[in-house]
């Protein structure tokens, strides 16, 4: 069973840039049958959708984040990554990434989650 | 942008009760959503794609319907395990997009 491990910095300061990377174990990103994405949840709030990434680097991004995000893949480390530059205290949340199947019926849900890291960017 | 607008927020219920959680988006969406479960401190788990598909290994009780820009979630005999958050996704178009959450809590 595929599993998924966020890893990141945890405290930031304004203007910073965030790097976060998902590690997969139990199976391949190297696939066409999913996308891997980046979500967040602000403390107490609700799941906003970041972006994703296929094993080809095809990105689809928010158009609220889009300025300031990118996403990469790395095949030799079984990873995909986020930056998301110019940090503010609005950033702050848990960060989640996750896999998204491109199936008919399923395509662009999140099946599988990793438990998420907690970025906080404070002065 | 497609807006998704659950209700209620929040829903109070006993153990057995049926709870039925709306969602409806701001244009047609045809069966494009998804149902996901979130306890406190964990990541959402994926409960129902497609309106009304139940992902493998999801109790029965759990059930999803509708189509076009309505669209409900409905648990059956209400579990001490199912008191969690609830949210809806379209999956329809770019950005994907999330309901705000209706918090199921014990009466």
């Amino acid at each position: 069973q595929l599993q998924l491990q966020e890893s990141g910095p945890g405290l930031m300061k304004p203007s910073e840039t965030l790097s976060l990377t998902c590690t997969a174990s139990g199976g391949s990103i190297n696939t066409s049958r999913y996308y891997w994405g980046w979500l967040r949840q602000p403390p107490g709030k609700g799941l906003e959708w970041i972006g994703s990434i296929n094993y080809s680097g095809n990105t689809y991004y928010n158009p609220s984040l889009k300025s300031r995000v990118t996403m990469a893949v790395d095949m030799s480390k079984n990873q995909f990554s986020l930056e998301l530059n110019s940090v503010t205290a609005a950033d702050t949340a848990l960060y989640h990434c996750a896999r998204l199947p491109q199936g008919h019926t399923n395509r662009d849900v999140f099946d599988i989650w990793g438990q998420g890291t907690m970025v906080t960017v404070s002065s | 942008d497609i807006q998704m607008t659950q209700s209620p927020s929040s829903v109070s219920a006993s153990v057995g009760d049926r709870v039925i959680i709306s969602c409806r988006a701001s244009q047609a969406i045809y069966s494009w959503v998804a149902w996901y479960q979130q306890k406190p401190g964990k990541a959402p788990q994926l409960l129902i794609f497609a309106a009304s598909s139940l992902q493998t290994g999801v109790p029965s009780r759990f059930s999803g319907s509708g189509s076009g820009t309505d669209f409900t979630l409905t648990i059956t005999s209400l579990q001490p395990e199912d008191f969690a958050t609830y949210y809806c996704q379209q999956t329809i178009n770019f950005p994907l997009t999330f309901g705000g959450g209706t918090k199921v809590a014990i009466k």
